[in-house]
């Protein structure tokens, strides 16, 4: 089964540091970029970050709101993605989305369940 | 910065065709991918490059692009339609951008 699974989410104070992890299978992991993509309560999606494939040198991107304070990395021998997030703030609070991009297709095509990250004191 | 632009809400009778729009720059020069969330619930990708779809995604749904504009189009709408609906492009300086995201109600 094609999937994506998303674990580390939880609650943070302001300032500190969190990491969530996703664990893929069912599907070749390592031809794949892999994005984090968070949705605040009852808003809209909102793409957070990038780690590209061995070919494109496993290089990152990532999104002007977390950029300096969030991490992208990958272990393509454990079939994982890792999002370290650091001095977090209150507006970081959503529900993460661990989600692959389809060589082909250039979208989406695999999502996780995601993970729900509270930052608050 | 690359904006896309949604309708808030979109309401169809129940089997009537509903469109949803995605409105940016020159959007016909991307590549156009459509998701579809449903309440709990991760995205789903329905359509892909502007007018393809995944495998087990019904062929009710379509999509174009032109000009400004980026329509999804959902035929013989069913309740099991219901659902936000969100565009997405790649721009080579904002990266990754989704459309606000559009409330589809099946009336």
């Amino acid at each position: 089964e094609v999937q994506l699974v998303e674990s580390g989410g939880g609650l943070a104070q302001p300032g500190g540091s969190l990491r969530v992890s996703c664990a893929a299978s069912g599907f070749t992991f390592s031809d794949h970029h892999m994005d984090w993509v968070r949705q605040a309560p009852g808003k809209g999606l909102e793409w957070v970050g990038r780690v590209r494939d061995k070919d494109n040198s496993y290089t990152t991107d990532y999104a002007a709101s977390v950029k300096g304070r969030f991490t992208i990395s990958r272990d393509d021998s454990k079939n994982s993605v890792i999002l370290q997030m650091n001095s977090l703030k209150t507006e970081d609070t959503a529900v993460y989305y661990c989600a692959a991009t389809s060589p082909s297709a250039g979208a989406f095509d695999i999502w996780g369940q995601g993970t729900t990250v509270t930052v608050s004191s | 910065s690359y904006g896309l632009t949604q309708p808030l809400s979109v309401s169809v009778a129940l089997g009537q065709t509903a469109s949803i729009t995605c409105e940016g720059h020159n959007i016909v020069g991307k590549f156009v991918h459509w998701y579809q969330q449903k309440p709990g619930q991760a995205p789903v990708l329905v359509i892909y490059r502007d007018s393809h779809r995944p495998s087990g995604i019904p062929e009710r749904f379509s999509g174009s692009n032109s000009g400004n504009t980026a329509t999804l189009t959902i035929s013989r709408a069913q309740a099991g339609d219901e659902a936000d609906y969100y565009c997405q492009v790649w721009d080579y300086s904002t990266y990754v951008v989704f459309g606000g995201g559009t409330k589809l109600t099946v009336l």
